[in-house]
């Protein structure tokens, strides 16, 4: 079946620093959703990519999609402890509404 | 608007007895997901409703657990008899129709098996 890898698994960054977590899917997808987990809370929707190639910003986060449409990556420019969290890549194979999860990067920020 | 929103918040069992969950959609999602969350791994899905009708369950292990969507808005997830390894955190989404549509989770239910 389709397998979504994260990588890191786990970061830990002083405030200010950036951050980046990668996501690989096993399959193509048709489209990928971000989501960020806060810690005891549950995943919310952040961002979705439809497009091969595809870049979005929200603020400091900046999104892409691959070429290949089989990865993407998620960069924080200057953490705050505000993103304390887990971020979670999602994806969708054809157009069936079957969201696979990846296995997620917790991000730990400090000042 | 009103999210998603599940019950109980926390349930505690032992091992062999049941339990069911409860979720209430947003107004107007036709789809509703329950999934299954293990501890410091992403969420798992279980079963898939389109209104009433379930469409993907394909990951739900059946011998024990079984699902229903009345009149296709509220749902029960239910795991009889649970077992040690059922302790996760499930949670309820909905989402409008469509893969595009993006998924609104509820609080979910811890589950502890003791």
């Amino acid at each position: 079946g389709q397998q979504v890898m994260q990588i890191p698994q786990y970061q830990h960054v002083q405030e200010g620093e950036d951050f980046t977590t990668y996501c690989n899917s096993s399959t193509t997808l048709s489209n990928i959703q971000w989501y960020k987990q806060r810690p005891g809370g549950h995943p919310v929707f952040l961002i979705q990519l439809v497009k091969s190639g595809e870049v979005k910003k929200q603020k400091r986060l900046t999104f892409q999609f691959g070429e290949a449409k089989k990865n993407s990556s998620l960069h924080i420019t200057a953490t705050q402890t505000t993103d304390v969290g887990t971020y979670f890549c999602a994806g969708n194979t054809g157009t069936a509404s079957k969201l696979t999860f990846g296995t997620g990067t917790r991000l730990q920020v400090t000042l | 608007e009103a999210g998603v929103v599940q019950s109980p918040r926390y349930k505690i069992i032992e091992k062999k007895q049941p339990v069911a969950f409860w979720c209430n959609p947003i107004s107007g999602h036709n789809t509703l997901y329950w999934y299954r969350q293990n501890l410091g791994q992403g969420p798992e899905l279980l079963i898939r409703y389109e209104n009433e009708e379930a469409v993907d369950d394909s990951q739900l292990p059946k011998d024990r657990f079984s699902a229903e969507r009345l009149k296709g808005v509220d749902s029960t997830l239910k795991i009889q008899p649970a077992e040690l390894g059922d302790s996760a955190v499930y949670l309820c989404a909905s989402s409008l129709a469509g893969y595009l549509s993006p998924l609104h989770f509820g609080n979910g239910t811890r589950l502890t098996v003791t």
